[in-house]
């Protein structure tokens, strides 16, 4: 099947720094991908579509100054979470659609965000 | 909104069969789905179904969709240690690639 790679898989960081997740997939083109968060023992929660070439959609409640998302290739999207505190802390995964419209998604390893 | 409803833990013996249920509320779903979460990893695709569809067998998997009570199970045949992990149901919320995720379910699966 289709590969979707995160990068890095586990970051530390100070509070009020900014932390830059990558999502790759490999193998094919991913004109959208999406961002989610999960905490422990919980669901996923989507938090973005990521549109090649175009800005990201949010979801409600999801502030876009704080989680910047930019898709420049068909191939690569960025996660940035800017200013970071400790409640951002979280699990953050990625997926990507390979083209078909079915909802069928491959998802990266995830990132395990630990803000100090 | 969409909910889709799962229980929280299951608890099996080797070789004994699971059966992981899901419940949803989106009528308008065209395709459900099976996600197998390991610790500390990203979501895997066991299996889908097309919601004109109410049974998909693959390999040990089976999936049975109630598209009138809006219920979707999945039964895992000859439970394997391996087999334990987190187990999400998911449909797409009114068509498309956005997926609505369930809560998820733990299986455990004991010697």
């Amino acid at each position: 099947g289709a590969v979707v790679s995160q990068h890095p898989s586990w970051v530390i960081c100070k509070s009020g720094t900014s932390v830059k997740i990558e999502c790759r997939s490999l193998d094919f083109q991913a004109t959208t991908m999406f961002w989610y968060r999960q905490f422990p023992k919980q669901s996923l929660m989507l938090m973005a579509t990521s549109n090649e070439g175009s800005k990201a959609t949010y979801e409600q409640g999801v502030e876009k100054d704080k989680f910047l998302i930019n898709h420049a290739s068909l191939t690569l999207s960025t996660l940035t979470v800017t200013s970071a505190h400790p409640e951002d802390s979280s699990f953050y995964i990625c997926s990507a659609a390979a083209g078909r419209n079915t909802g069928e998604l491959f998802f990266g390893e995830g990132s395990r965000l630990t803000v100090l | 909104g969409e909910d889709v409803e799962q229980s929280l833990f299951l608890s099996v013996r080797e070789g004994d069969s699971s059966v992981i249920n899901c419940t949803y509320t989106d009528s308008s779903s065209t395709y459900l789905y099976w996600y197998k979460q390991e610790p500390g990893a990203g979501l895997q695709l066991l299996t889908y179904i097309f919601s004109n569809m109410d049974m998909k067998q693959d390999q040990r998997l089976t999936v049975l969709l109630n598209k009138k009570d809006k219920h979707l199970s999945l039964r895992i045949a000859d439970t394997q240690t391996g087999d334990s992990a987190i187990y999400f149901c998911a449909e797409t919320a009114g068509g498309g690639n956005k997926l609505t995720f369930g809560t998820g379910t733990q299986l455990k699966v004991e010697l």
